[in-house]
């Protein structure tokens, strides 16, 4: 079953601008992750919020998790050509299989 | 480093012939492992998982079995394949903990049923 719902479905920005992704799920999580993938090619991870945690940076990208909403948001500052893909958030419920269920995604376009 | 290999890239099948889709890690022990399908444009669905060798757990009524021969070998099959096993099939792996790993992934195969 798919728990994350992201949000645009799809987003197209010029190049610089900022992007900001949603993500929405329904049950209790252990954790939030965000991947992105190129047309035609496996998944990339990118970044991993624990529960308890509320914010998050890596390089041109920053995560947030509010639990109380059960939603994530990933913001991509500065975009560039190369940002171009699919992005998509995934929970971790817990338990040592650390299975992931994975939204819809999120087609983001940079225009140069 | 931990790199992990999908093979092949693109297959083209008949309905109704079998399929072996295998997947390799390097530089790891014991991980586990995951076969997701993805539809065009769609998240991704999870299909199995492992824990360990012989231990295969399905998410989904399918087609499809599983098997994990060797630690870090995972091996997706099917003996009669319908029109709708078509898609983009991943294969991932983490490190067994009981804390916060990501998953890495593959390069996938895109499997077309004639």
């Amino acid at each position: 079953s798919q728990q994350g719902e992201e949000d645009p479905q799809a987003l197209s920005i010029q190049e610089g601008e900022n992007a900001t992704m949603n993500c929405s799920y329904k049950t209790s999580i252990n954790n939030l992750q965000w991947y992105r993938q190129n047309s035609g090619r496996g998944l990339v991870h990118l970044i991993l919020i624990r529960s308890n945690e509320r914010e998050k940076h890596s390089g041109r990208l920053r995560v947030t998790l509010d639990t109380s909403k059960k939603s994530s948001s990933l913001l991509i500052t500065a975009s560039r050509a190369a940002d171009t893909a699919s992005y998509f958030c995934a929970t971790d419920a817990g338990g040592g299989a650390q299975k992931l269920v994975f939204g819809q995604g999120t087609r983001l376009t940079i225009n140069p | 480093s931990q790199t992990i290999h999908q093979w092949p890239a693109t297959l083209v099948q008949p309905v109704g012939s079998p399929l072996s889709l295998e997947c390799t890690v390097e530089g790891t022990s014991n991980p586990n492992l995951y076969w997701y399908r993805q539809a065009a444009g769609r998240g991704l669905q999870l299909l199995f998982y492992s824990v360990g060798i012989g231990q295969i757990s399905s998410e989904v009524p399918q087609n499809l079995s599983a098997s994990r021969p060797q630690d870090r070998q995972f091996i997706l099959s099917s003996k009669k394949l319908l029109l709708s096993d078509s898609g983009f099939y991943l294969c991932a792996w983490s490190i067994p903990s009981a804390g916060h790993q990501p998953q890495h992934f593959g390069d996938g195969t895109r499997l077309s049923i004639l």
